[in-house]
């Protein structure tokens, strides 16, 4: 079974710090997504991934960062930590490009709050 | 740009009553349609999923979705709902056309009184 891990599941940080999220699949995926849930508004793509070092923007973008040294990899910056980025951050997986018709499978989630 | 629309954000039921929670999307080319489920405290993870074929789909516990084309919807369905079905339900869509991308809906919170 595919494994999503989020190396936290609470995270606690100040206005401007500079924040790092990580994410680590153990199935040789070649999609990884990082996603922000809110109320109301569901799910919502930061930045997705399709090999490493390759990037792309999601809808909502702004404010963050990601990296991809390693393929099992895909960490999420926050560059200077605002309040308004307090959310639950997921990140997702997929197998190689074109596999759209698979599902993504996610991690725990990271509950993060900047105060 | 794609988008999804779920109906209502709160629904609440009794159990054994009958569940339809509505989705449509907004983009008209060939698409792969999924209903993704969150249980209070755990991750994400797929109840079922469209990608061709027969418009009904059937999913994990009991749950059922129908595709209809021509109103670009997915709803999904299950004739009898436990208290064990509370949690949060979001439609997705993906398509050729949209890369990789999932578009998702902005959920349902299911509450079911026992």
């Amino acid at each position: 079974d595919v494994k999503v891990t989020q190396s936290s599941r609470y995270l606690v940080k100040r206005t401007g710090e500079k924040v790092f999220l990580e994410c680590v699949q153990d199935m040789d995926h070649e999609n990884m997504f990082w996603y922000r849930q809110d109320p109301g508004l569901g799910l919502r793509l930061i930045y997705f991934s399709y090999d490493v070092k390759m990037k792309e923007k999601g809808d909502i973008p702004e404010g963050y960062s990601v990296s991809r040294e390693k393929k099992e990899r895909f960490s999420l910056i926050l560059e200077s930590a605002s309040t308004n980025q307090t959310s639950m951050y997921l990140c997702a997986s997929i197998p190689g490009v074109g596999e759209i018709s698979q599902p993504q499978h996610f991690g725990d989630g990271t509950r993060l709050s900047i105060l | 740009a794609q988008s999804v629309s779920q109906h209502n954000h709160h629904v609440i039921l009794s159990e054994a009553a009958s569940l339809e929670l509505g989705c449509n999307y907004s983009y008209g080319g060939t698409v792969n349609l999924f209903w993704y489920v969150q249980y209070p405290g755990q991750h994400l993870q797929l109840l079922l999923k469209y990608f061709s074929g027969d418009p009904l789909v059937k999913g994990i516990k009991g749950f059922e979705a129908e595709f209809i084309k021509s109103k670009f919807s997915f709803n999904l369905r299950k004739p009898s709902v436990q208290w064990s079905d509370t949690a949060e339900y979001f439609c997705a869509v993906t398509s050729m056309e949209y890369g990789n991308k999932l578009v998702f809906g902005a959920g349902t919170i299911l509450r079911v009184k026992s």
